[in-house]
């Protein structure tokens, strides 16, 4: 089983819509969460982190924590055509020899007009 | 604009040949992270730096690549005798603290690696 896992999409949504992206992850003391948007050719991009159960709010877009699940999210509304990326989520685990972020394979979004 | 530069951009280098990628972290960051990234899929660890120390580094870091940070500022990865299975996008992140969740993780944007 993957850390990390994620489907890969493509995941299509028509402008103005709600994306949901999903995420699971495997080990029970990841500590913190984040997602980040990738375009085509670029560096990743951190645009939202969350660590505590419940929803996190930042604009249009919405992380979800479900420790117990295992399970985060990330939703995106009113989606625009230039969210169209692909968005990765990554696992943090404070271990004396895991110091480092693991990252699911990301879904690709596609925003269509 | 991260902070974090890479250099080169881009690199084709024929099959055999060895390749030499650095990374300057923002200034006042200690902590130092590689990852590669292959087209599909999301990016993977192969080592990180505190300071001039190499502290942990992946079973993917195979005996070919080496990686160094003198003095603790600016980073190099080498790899030698290149096959084509190394070709991917080579990311660089920096962070102050090792926790993201007390300080951000920078991502430099990346040196993408042909092999030919």
């Amino acid at each position: 089983q993957k850390e990390v896992e994620q489907n890969s999409g493509p995941l299509s949504v028509p402008e103005g819509a709600i994306a949901s992206l999903n995420c699971t992850y495997s080990d029970r003391v990841s500590q913190s969460f984040f997602w980040y948007r990738q375009y085509s050719g670029k560096s990743p991009e951190l645009i939202m982190s969350i660590y505590s159960n419940g929803d996190k709010e930042d604009g249009r877009f919405t992380a979800q924590l479900n420790k117990a699940s295992q399970y985060v999210s990330l939703l995106i509304r009113d989606s625009q055509p230039s969210d169209s990326a692909t968005y990765l989520c990554a696992v943090f685990i404070l271990t004396g020899g895991g110091n480092k972020l693991t990252f699911g394979t990301g879904t690709q979004l596609k925003v269509e007009l | 604009d991260t902070g974090v530069s890479q250099d080169p951009r881009h690199k084709i280098t024929k099959r055999g040949q060895n390749v030499t990628f650095r990374c300057d972290p923002i200034s006042e960051h200690n902590r130092l992270y590689w990852y590669r990234q292959t087209l599909g899929q999301g990016p993977e660890f192969l080592t990180y730096f505190q300071n001039e120390a190499q502290l942990e580094k992946s079973r993917l870091l195979s005996d070919r690549f080496s990686a160094e940070r003198p003095k603790g500022s600016f980073s190099t990865l080498e790899i030698q005798r290149t096959e084509q299975g190394d070709s991917a996008m080579y990311l660089c992140a920096s962070s102050l603290v090792s926790n993201p969740t007390t300080g951000g993780w920078y991502f430099g944007p990346g040196t993408r690696l042909t092999v030919t």
